[in-house]
């Protein structure tokens, strides 16, 4: 059974940084593409980061881009994201999503297995 | 710039009836449109990939269509469990990935 567990969220001054853990288990974590999802308190979701299975390619949504930094550990089946200057408005609930197809293209992926999310607040 | 609108952004039903939602996208994106729904505090569900292929373990009377520019999601014998909200999603675009606004589903 997939499992994907978030930590590392909590409180966080305007212009910090946090670093964002997904724990994965129950499916072969190297052979799924990988994304990060935010969703702000009474929003919708955003698309925020993805990388590829083997860890050699990824994106970002052009709001993050140059200020968060998706990457992975596949040997120790962990996806992270790093948060770096971060303001009031990344405040918000961040999703890890497993990629459907084994092997896929990161890009052309759906999201069939999500954690419990992480709560990021930003704020003075 | 990629647009993507979902509609309506709420919508009231009665148990047992059956109601559409719809995603327009600025530009085709063939059929490269998911289906989510997500319960308060919960995360999103996967329901429909790829437009219309009906994810595993998700129940039949939820229905994609659709393909270019228009894609619907149709839920017929509204059952309790359904009221809540719906988001689509595009992939392999510019960017990447992008989900729509949201539609609140309510009970009449």
């Amino acid at each position: 059974q997939v499992q994907l567990v978030e930590s590392g969220g909590g409180v966080v001054q305007p212009g910090r940084s946090l670093r964002l853990s997904c724990a994965a288990s129950g499916f072969t974590f190297s052979s799924y593409a990988m994304h990060w999802v935010r969703q702000a308190p009474g929003k919708g979701l955003e698309w925020v980061a993805s990388m590829s299975y083997e860890g050699s390619d990824n994106d970002h949504a052009a709001s993050v881009k140059g200020r968060f930094t998706i990457s992975r550990d596949n040997s120790k089946n962990t996806l992270f994201l790093q948060l770096n200057s971060l303001g009031p408005e990344d405040t918000a609930v961040y999703f890890c999503a497993k990629g459907t197809t084994r092997f896929g293209n990161f890009a052309e992926d759906c999201f069939d297995s999500w954690g419990q999310g992480a709560l990021v607040t930003v704020s003075s | 710039d990629f647009q993507m609108t979902q509609s309506p952004a709420t919508l009231s039903a009665s148990v047992g009836d059956t109601v559409t939602i719809t995603c327009r996208t600025s530009q085709s994106i063939r059929n490269w449109l998911a289906w989510y729904q997500q319960k308060p505090g919960k995360a999103p569900q996967l329901l429909i990939y790829d437009a219309s292929s009906l994810q595993s373990g998700v129940p039949s009377r939820f229905t994609g269509s659709g393909s270019g520019t228009e894609f619907t999601l149709t839920i017929s014998s509204l059952q309790p469990d359904d009221f809540t909200t719906y988001y689509c999603q595009s992939y392999n675009t510019s960017p990447t990935y992008t989900f729509g606004q949201g539609t609140k589903l309510e009970i009449k």
